[in-house]
């Protein structure tokens, strides 16, 4: 209950094109959806976070839309660019656990 | 402001030994959390800390301890160390450390030999 399921493990995407990221859970409790993005050799920066009360948060060319009955949530990245190649990691937390449960991690990579 | 800040960056120990990990978090952060990030299982969560109290604790053997002082700063503990335990070690800083976005420092990359 306590997992988050990211998907795919790998991506290659054209430049210019649309990356598409997928998370699922299981636990309702989760009330805080953040997406981080990480380069070899740095730690996770923060990218975009949503809470359950709206589908959609878009900042730039980075989206996450949000599917609270199916409990999903998923990041696209818009006009992807060869400097958008990285990690990309969602999470998920609620309220009195003071922690994030993380996905598994996707690698994208942007071909120029 | 300053990032996160994380001492040392780099660390070789041997089997058996202990390390200690140190960060300082962005100022006015009260909420230190730590997290193992391996190739195999991606990113634990290790304890989080608040006002020098530890508010929550991972699925981590008691080998793996924590503490924060009055400053907020905080240090990690790994005794008797095992070859598993080469991971990179990630801190994190955040206000008050609940449903809030947590800022990540460049982590100190462990090496057991």
């Amino acid at each position: 209950q306590q997992q988050v399921k990211q998907s795919p493990q790998s991506l290659i995407v054209q430049k210019g094109g649309i990356s598409i990221i997928n998370c699922a859970y299981e636990n309702t409790a989760f009330d805080y959806f953040p997406w981080y993005q990480q380069f070899p050799g740095k730690g996770p920066a923060l990218l975009i976070a949503i809470r359950p009360d709206v589908s959609e948060k878009k900042e730039g060319r980075f989206t996450i839309s949000f599917n609270k009955s199916a409990k999903q949530f998923s990041l696209h990245i818009m006009d992807s660019q060869p400097g958008d190649s990285a990690t990309y990691f969602c999470a998920a937390s609620y309220s009195g656990t003071y922690k994030y449960i993380f996905g598994t991690g996707t690698r994208l990579k942007v071909l120029a | 402001k300053a990032g996160v800040t994380q001492t040392p960056r780099y660390l070789i120990k041997t089997r058996g030994q202990q390390v200690t990990l140190s960060c300082s978090p962005i100022s006015g952060h009260r909420s230190v959390s730590w997290y193992q990030q391996t190739p195999g299982q991606g990113l634990q969560f290790l304890f989080e800390y608040f006002s020098e109290t530890q508010r929550n604790k991972g699925n981590f053997p008691g080998r793996f301890s924590g503490r924060q002082f009055s400053n907020s700063r905080s240090e990690m503990n790994v005794s008797t160390l095992e070859l598993g335990d080469s991971a990179l070690y990630l801190c994190a800083s955040s206000l008050m450390g609940e449903g809030e976005t947590q800022y990540f420092g460049p982590g100190t990359r462990l090496l057991v030999l």
